[in-house]
C-alpha cells in the first residue's frame, strides 16, 4: 500500500516562530488531507489539499502532487498550535480509506 | 447537533472478554469509518461504511466486527480481547472532503 513519511517527528518552537511540516507520499494520490490533535486527543481537519496550495489564518499547505510531497506553514506559532499534525493520504476512489503517516509533534513554548 | 459521539471514554477489560464501543452521528453522513492509534502512530482503519447494511474492512479488521443497521450508528464489537488491542480508538464520519472525529476512546486489555 501506499507509504507516507512526515518530517521532523518532533518540533519545538518558541511563541512566535514560523514552521514548516512536510508530508512525502509514495504513490499518487487523490486526496490529501492534514489534521491536528490536541494535547487532548482530539482530531480536527485543516486542510483538503490533494494539489495546490491554500491557506486559513496563519495556517497554509501546498501539496506538488507531481513530486509527492505536501507542506503545511503555520506562522506566528500559539502555544494553542501545539499536538500532532498528520497528513493523510487515499489513492483510490471516493471511499476515502486513509492512510495516515506518523505525525509530527509539535511543542510550542510561551 | 452533537456531532460524533463515542461511548465509552474509558475502559479496561480483561484478556478474552468482549465489548462494543458505541458510535452515533447526528449529521445524516452516509460514510462512517473506525480507527486506532497507537502510542506514537497515526490512525489505522479497522472497519468503514458508505451507507446503512454496507461495511467493509480497512488495514488492520483481525478481533473486530461491525455492523450498520441505521445511518447514524456505527457499533464496533471486539470479541476475545487481546493485549494488542489496547489502543485509542476513533469513530468518524464524513460529508464531502471533511471528516469528523468522535472524541476517542481509550481501551486497556489487561
Amino acid at each position: 500500500g501506499i507509504q507516507v513519511e512526515q518530517s521532523p517527528p518532533d518540533l519545538i518552537l518558541q511563541e512566535g516562530a514560523n514552521s514548516t511540516l512536510r508530508c512525502n507520499f509514495s504513490d499518487s494520490v487523490n486526496n490529501l488531507q492534514w489534521f491536528h490533535q490536541n494535547p487532548w486527543g482530539q482530531l480536527i481537519n485543516l486542510f483538503y489539499i490533494p494539489s495546490g496550495t491554500k491557506q486559513n489564518g496563519r495556517l497554509s499547505a501546498t501539496t506538488v502532487a507531481t513530486e509527492r510531497y505536501s507542506l503545511l506553514y503555520i506562522s506566528s506559532s500559539q502555544t494553542t498550535d501545539s499536538g500532532v499534525y498528520f497528513c493523510a493520504v487515499d489513492s483510490g476512489g471516493s471511499n476515502y480509506k486513509l492512510t495516515f503517516g506518523k505525525g509530527t509533534l509539535l511543542t510550542v513554548n510561551p | 447537533n452533537a456531532g460524533v459521539t463515542q461511548t465509552p471514554k474509558f475502559r479496561i477489560l480483561k484478556i478474552g472478554q468482549s465489548m462494543t464501543l458505541q458510535c452515533t452521528q447526528d449529521m445524516n453522513h452516509n460514510y462512517m469509518y473506525w480507527y486506532r492509534q497507537d502510542p506514537g502512530m497515526g490512525l489505522k482503519l479497522i472497519y468503514y461504511s458508505v451507507g446503512a447494511g454496507i461495511t467493509d474492512k480497512g488495514e488492520v479488521p483481525n478481533g473486530y466486527n461491525v455492523s450498520r443497521s441505521t445511518t447514524e450508528d456505527f457499533p464496533l464489537r471486539l470479541e476475545l480481547a487481546a493485549p494488542s488491542q489496547t489502543s485509542v480508538y476513533f469513530c468518524a464520519s464524513r460529508i464531502l472532503h471533511t471528516i469528523y472525529f468522535g472524541e476517542g476512546s481509550w481501551l486497556t486489555v489487561v
